[in-house]
């Protein structure tokens, strides 16, 4: 079983590039969620989707763009790279019935250079 | 402004030792407090959730107690072992009831645990 996949693992930008990051998860979860992890700060949260085509901001949205086209899939892409956004970037997914278990991805260290 | 504090950063701990993580909140609308650990190059796992009409959780050596009263709740790790050496991330999720909580899942900084043999 495969939970969340994200894709791709490692990727460095210059300034300006802009990017797809991928994740798909085979749980049939309703909700999905991009995160941001950076020393000293924990998990921040970017986007999320209470299902598909429903998208919402979460602490940290500024320069992100998500859209959530099928149960599966939710990407993340980035407008134009900034060294701002050099950070390890989580998917992570649940069924979304009361506090119910988040499932994370491997996560996708990007560098921006 | 991080919404849950959580403290210390880092901490090396003794194998057979016990290892104490804090989290401190204000949002008196969170009910609901997991606990996620990380290891290098991997995603946060669930590892014990507790929510706020009990003081304390206990799951094989992983113990969570929490203080209503105080806003405050910790992760206890009896006999730590260097298996348990990885980042330690405590959470906090607003009532179900009142809105889309899932997507308001916040995090703590973050604590990384090192149990040396």
């Amino acid at each position: 079983n495969a939970g969340v996949t994200q894709t791709p693992k490692f990727q460095v930008l210059k300034t300006g590039q802009s990017m797809t990051l991928q994740c798909a998860q085979d749980m049939n979860h309703e909700y999905m969620s991009w995160y941001r992890q950076d020393p000293g700060m924990g998990l921040r949260l970017i986007h999320y989707s209470v299902g598909a085509g429903i998208t919402d901001q979460g602490e940290v949205p500024n320069g992100y763009n998500v859209s959530r086209s099928t149960t599966e899939d939710f990407p993340l892409r980035l407008l134009s790279a900034a060294p701002s956004q050099t950070s390890v970037y989580f998917c992570a997914s649940s069924s979304g019935t009361g506090h119910s278990e988040a499932f994370f991805g491997q996560g996708t260290r990007l560098t921006v250079v | 402004q991080q919404q849950v504090k959580q403290s210390p950063q880092s901490l090396i701990v003794q194998k057979g030792g016990i290892s104490i993580i804090n989290c401190a909140y204000e949002n008196t609308a969170f009910d609901y407090f997991p606990w996620y650990q990380q290891f290098p190059g991997k995603g946060p796992a669930l590892l014990i959730a507790i929510r706020p009409d009990v003081s304390e959780k206990k799951e094989g050596r992983f113990t969570i107690s929490f203080n209503k009263s105080a806003k405050q709740f910790s992760l206890h790790i009896m006999d730590s072992q260097p298996g348990d050496s990885a980042t330690y991330f405590c959470a906090a999720s607003p009532n179900i009831m009142t809105t889309d909580s899932w997507g308001k899942l916040q995090f703590g900084a973050g604590t990384q645990v090192v149990v040396t043999p």
